[in-house]
């Protein structure tokens, strides 16, 4: 079945940790965005790449890292330097930005610090 | 700047209700796109409508409707007859060819229908 994937569901981190939050499409989709979730808040953007070997940073990118060596996978590292970390992260994908197409998601990694 | 503002944090309607949910955007682009989205309990956000700037029928799939007003930058979404598989948190959402294609979204409408 072609979406997109992430994992793992839940995870959990001990304060001063990093950890990497998976992305992976089948879609050949361009562009790969990565999106927290707070209660209230909406999604908010942290990184987007539109090609491979490429990214930009979202409103709320301090301490987190990105990769896109691949066009299928794109990793989210949330480091030490993140203060509050916990909350549900989305990763999407979309077709050629430029076309503005939609974004499809996947169903997200719910991160918690214990 | 790009700003979307979904002012209903929470509506709750008694099943077969018609809802509608607020959507109320800012944008400099001239072309732009507007998004709705469903995020169910388990948290995978599905897409329902793309709309362009320069489109502004309204469009109906079975009971969800869209009303697009560029006079008063809107984008309202109507769900006819409610029903208990509705309930869920929407997004509303823009995206603009003049600011690098992100999207931006909107805080979010939790609705709850009631059996």
């Amino acid at each position: 079945d072609g979406g997109i994937t992430q994992s793992p569901k839940y995870l959990f981190r001990k304060e001063g940790q990093n950890v990497t939050l998976s992305c992976e499409q089948n879609l050949n989709h361009d562009a790969m965005y990565w999106y927290r979730q707070d209660p209230g808040q909406g999604l908010r953007l942290i990184y987007y790449s539109q090609i491979v070997n490429d990214f930009q940073k979202g409103d709320i990118a301090e301490g987190y890292s990105v990769s896109r060596e691949k066009k299928e996978s794109f990793p989210l590292t949330v480091t030490s330097a993140q203060k509050n970390p916990t909350a549900f992260y989305l990763c999407a994908s979309s077709i050629e930005p430029r076309l503005n197409t939609e974004a499809f998601f996947g169903q997200g990694t719910r991160l918690t610090v214990v | 700047a790009q700003k979307v503002t979904q002012a209903q944090t929470e509506i709750s309607v008694v099943e077969k209700e018609d809802v509608t949910l607020d959507c109320v955007y800012e944008t400099r682009d001239t072309t732009y796109y507007l998004f709705w989205y469903k995020q169910p309990p388990s948290g995978e956000l599905v897409f329902l409508i793309r709309r362009n700037s320069f489109d502004e029928q309204n469009e109906i799939s079975g009971r969800y409707s869209w009303n697009f007003q560029k006079s008063t930058s809107s984008f309202n979404f109507t769900i006819t007859a409610s029903q208990v598989v509705d309930s869920a948190v929407y997004f509303c959402a823009l995206s603009g060819f003049d600011t690098g294609n992100q999207f931006y979204f909107g805080t979010g409408t939790s609705l709850t229908v009631i059996p």
